[in-house]
């Protein structure tokens, strides 16, 4: 089992539409956790860390619910210009520094 | 500010060749990490280093050297090469805040496209 697994995609959307993305972590030792947006062959740059009191940042939202180990990203009124990729990525600390990238999550955003 | 900048930005080494991946970053952050993405997967960490003269394997560390001499310097060593190395290699920065490299922002380079044949 993959340490953190996310659906790959695509998601296929119209602007305007709701569309949320979950991301697994398989080790409960997991410390931090993170969305990156990845648009295509750029480098990763934060979207926004997730809190387990949720947190919110224009149309994100992001989750995490520690006991079923997964967190989650919520984007509302979609734009075209959130067609990306998007990793979930966690961290930990297990004798030495340990951080996990997802493969990603596909969304295209469709007029 | 720059931020991390790379150089090359695209390299073909023939099979055994060797080279040098540069990264630096004018952002005076402490830790520096060095990832390789493959096409359709996610990013998986070779090297890292929590400041100059510190450095610590990652995931993925088997075919590579790093040397962290200076805060601003973090390059990547192929000694080698092999097909399966090609890949986008990233550097990346972050800094601290309260301890520890857990919680924080990772600032990335734009990246190196590498060719092994």
């Amino acid at each position: 089992r993959k340490e953190v697994e996310q659906d790959p995609g695509p998601f296929n959307v119209p602007e305007g539409a709701t569309v949320a993305f979950n991301c697994t972590y398989s080790n409960s030792a997991s410390q931090s956790f993170f969305w990156y947006r990845q648009d295509c062959r750029k480098e990763p740059k934060l979207l926004m860390s997730v809190y387990s009191s949720g947190n919110e940042d224009g149309r994100f939202t992001a989750q995490l619910n520690r006991a079923s180990q997964y967190i989650s990203l919520l984007i509302r009124d979609s734009k075209l210009s959130d067609s990306a990729t998007y990793l979930c990525v966690v961290n930990m600390w297990t004798g030495g520094f340990k951080t996990i990238f997802g493969a990603g999550t596909r969304l295209f955003v469709k007029a | 500010n720059a931020g991390v900048t790379q150089t090359p930005k695209f390299r073909i080494l023939k099979i055994g060749q060797s080279m040098t991946l540069q990264c630096t970053q004018d952002m005076n952050h402490n830790y520096m990490y060095w990832y390789r993405q493959d096409p359709g997967m996610g990013l998986k960490l070779i090297y890292y280093s929590v400041g100059a003269g510190i450095t610590d394997k990652g995931e993925v560390p088997n075919g590579y050297n790093v040397s962290r001499s200076t805060t601003e310097d973090f390059p990547l060593r192929l000694e080698l090469a092999a097909p399966s190395q090609t890949s986008v290699y990233f550097c990346a920065s972050s800094y601290p805040q309260g301890g520890g490299a857990i919680t924080y922002e990772q600032y990335f380079g734009p990246g190196t496209r590498l060719t092994v044949t």
